[in-house]
């Protein structure tokens, strides 16, 4: 069983709609979540962090966690054709180990 | 001023050689990553540093073999290619445990 898994899409939004990506694991223990927006050819960059129950904004981005159900989400408003990209969702599960999804690919029709 | 970087970029091989990829950063971090990025885009963990110590080797085979000479670099060399090894491998650093890791900018590496 994959630890960290995610659904591969390729998931399509019409620009300005709201894209809802969705990410579980298996860990209880996790400890800590990342979202990283991958780029073609590019290396995995930071969107969000989230460590606790609930919602976290930042700007168009909203992340939320629910450690009962072991399921981390991310949502964009107002989708741009600049956010068509991968989106790896993370998990931090101790001893130094970051477990990586294999990713939703998000496509934004203009 | 790159925080983390890897070089080469690109790196075309045949099957059989040995090559190596270096890594450094300059963020502080006391722990080192090494992941490899196949085809379908799944980010696997192959070694863990922390303080130049190996910390996870996850059942990568022994023709890979990191090199931490200090806290600030991480390398990989790679003996006996296989075809298999083609992948994107990337560096990445993290300060404290439950924070994010920052990445290099990965290489493509290809045995043909």
């Amino acid at each position: 069983q994959k630890e960290v898994e995610q659904n591969s899409g390729p998931l399509s939004v019409p620009e300005g709609a709201i894209a809802s990506l969705n990410c579980t694991y298996s860990d209880r223990g996790s400890q800590s979540f990342f979202w990283y927006r991958q780029y073609s050819g590019k290396s995995p960059e930071l969107i969000m962090s989230i460590y606790s129950n609930g919602d976290k904004e930042d700007g168009r981005f909203t992340a939320q966690l629910n450690k009962a159900s072991q399921y981390v989400s991310l949502l964009i408003r107002d989708s741009q054709p600049s956010d068509s990209a991968t989106y790896l969702c993370a998990v931090y599960t101790g001893g130094f180990k970051t477990i990586f999804g294999a990713g939703t690919r998000l496509f934004v029709k203009a | 001023d790159t925080a983390v970087s890897q070089t080469p970029k690109y790196l075309v091989t045949q099957m059989g050689n040995d090559k190596s990829i270096k890594c450094e950063q300059n963020l502080g971090h006391d722990t080192m990553y090494w992941y490899k990025q196949d085809s379908k885009k799944f980010l696997k963990i192959m070694f863990s540093y922390n303080n130049k110590e190996l910390i996870i080797n996850e059942t990568v085979p022994n023709r890979f073999s990191p090199k931490s000479p200090d806290k600030a670099h991480l390398n990989l060399h790679i003996n006996s290619l296989e075809l298999g090894d083609s992948a994107v491998y990337f560096c990445a650093s993290r300060g404290p445990l439950n924070t994010e890791a920052f990445f290099g900018q990965g290489t493509r590496l290809t045995v043909v």
